[in-house]
């Protein structure tokens, strides 16, 4: 398998314009995890899916933010209007229920300016 | 709820040198424990795991890890630093049983002195 696979690897919008982040996680994992990375705030948890069914959003920060997962590969991070402080690296991550003792995979990151 | 501290978020070593980062829990259930490392530009790859199994855990590029249910620890070691070990390292809880939250830790960045 290639991994988590997150599109595009960097973005640069204008404040109040609409941002998309895009991810494919790996075949066969139930869980799907949207991550943000700041220096500020270190790795913090926006949302997660668990079988295409988001499970737990309390982490998301505004309306301002959206998460879909239309099928069990793919699922995007939509962020309408985009603001500079929303300017971070988005994580995106994939696994099997830990129950089974299995970690979290990660793609490459989404790294998102907002100007 | 589930936390991680991980003390020191700057540790420099000498090439050589032992390494030590160290993550402390807090869990309200057995848990799973994690050590990630990331490189500049990178995501997250996962150098050992603790699952209710060994206490004392080996991951990749010779780093250990031992789980200390008396002290809430699991701290992060390799006995000879090299200077391709220098990167940003977080360690990470989630609940055996319950939800399936991955709690991260501010992280250590790890310098190595030539």
């Amino acid at each position: 398998d290639a991994g988590v696979i997150q599109s595009p690897r960097h973005e640069v919008t204008e404040m109040g314009q609409e941002v998309t982040l895009r991810c494919k996680p790996i075949s066969g994992h139930d869980y799907l995890f949207w991550y943000r990375q700041t220096m500020m705030r270190g790795l913090e948890l926006l949302i997660y899916f668990n079988n295409n069914v988001p499970i737990d959003d309390s982490g998301m920060p505004e309306d301002r933010f959206s998460a879909k997962m239309p099928n069990a590969s793919f699922s995007t991070l939509k962020i309408q209007p985009s603001e500079p402080r929303d300017s971070a690296v988005y994580f995106c991550a994939s696994s099997e229920p830990r129950g089974q003792g299995t970690e979290a995979f990660f793609g490459q990151g989404t790294r998102l300016t907002v100007v | 709820a589930q936390s991680v501290t991980q003390l020191g978020s700057h540790v420099s070593v000498s090439e050589g040198a032992l390494v030590l980062l160290r993550c402390n829990y807090s869990s309200s259930v057995p848990p799973y424990l994690f050590w990630y490392v990331q490189y500049p530009n990178q995501g997250l790859q996962l150098l050992l795991k603790y699952t209710s199994a060994a206490t004392l855990v080996k991951g990749i590029n010779g780093f250990e890890a031992e789980f200390k249910k008396s002290e809430t620890s699991f701290h992060l070691t390799k006995p000879s630093a090299h200077m391709s070990d220098a990167a940003e390292y977080f360690c990470a809880v989630s609940e055996i049983f319950g939800n399936e939250k991955l709690t991260f830790g501010t992280g250590t960045r790890l310098t190595i002195i030539p």
